[in-house]
């Protein structure tokens, strides 16, 4: 089945450094897969997107590939901001299914 | 356009109680699902819709139901409830295609058994 991994233990860093949180999956197919942000006290929301092999999803800064060969789809930020502290998780769908396995979830906590 | 809201944002129940969560969006979408978040379990598929008058079981739907009788409404009902049912759910919807569609999430509801 479909499965998501993401690296363990939250993430603490300083405002203006580099963000990268790892993401690798197991799917069957050929999966989209979803980066989601979840800000202190509020729902999921969706951050980027990638639907084909080698795409790069990017928004608010962020960016992730698609890679098939290594079956991953990391998050990288180059200079994170106090803002940019939340949970955020990794997500991966199978075409003619809407059904989405997540991730754990990352915490990232950005300081001053 | 409020997109996904969800009633209550906060309840206390003590152990045997029973309740109901609603869920309700306004962007026509076909699909519908609830999930619970936990401390370090993510977020876990409790059931889901694939349409007005359909409900399917996810990932761990002992304990509650659910029912979509209206596309909008998407209600999930916990009939006695458990201390084990202590969680923050939401409710998600996405539109119907072939290729998964982005989820649109709910705020939220912080549930407590005692």
């Amino acid at each position: 089945g479909n499965s998501v991994t993401q690296m363990e233990g939250p993430v603490t860093l300083s405002e203006e450094a580099f963000l990268t949180i790892n993401c690798t999956y197991t799917a069957t197919g050929y999966p989209s897969l979803f980066w989601y942000v979840q800000y202190p006290g509020e729902g999921l929301q969706l951050l980027l997107k990638a639907t084909k092999a080698d795409d790069k999803g990017s928004n608010k800064g962020f960016e992730a590939t698609y890679r098939k060969e290594t079956t991953s789809f990391h998050l990288e930020k180059g200079s994170v901001q106090v803002s940019d502290s939340a949970v955020y998780f990794c997500a991966l769908g199978s075409y003619g299914n809407n059904r989405l396995a997540f991730g754990k979830g990352n915490q990232v906590v950005v300081i001053p | 356009n409020a997109g996904v809201t969800q009633t209550p944002k906060f309840r206390v129940l003590k152990t045997g109680q029973s309740m109901t969560l609603l869920c309700a969006q306004d962007m026509n979408h076909e699909y519908m699902y609830w999930y619970r978040q936990d401390p370090g379990m993510g977020l876990r598929l409790i059931h889901y819709s694939v349409g007005e008058g359909t409900t399917a079981k996810g990932e761990v739907p002992d304990g509650y139901n659910v029912s979509r009788l209206k596309k909008q409404n998407f209600l999930l009902g916990l009939e006695s409830a458990a201390p084990s049912q202590t969680s923050v759910y939401f409710c998600a919807s996405s539109g119907a295609t072939a290729r998964p569609d982005t989820q649109y999430f709910g705020p939220g509801t912080r549930l407590t058994v005692l």
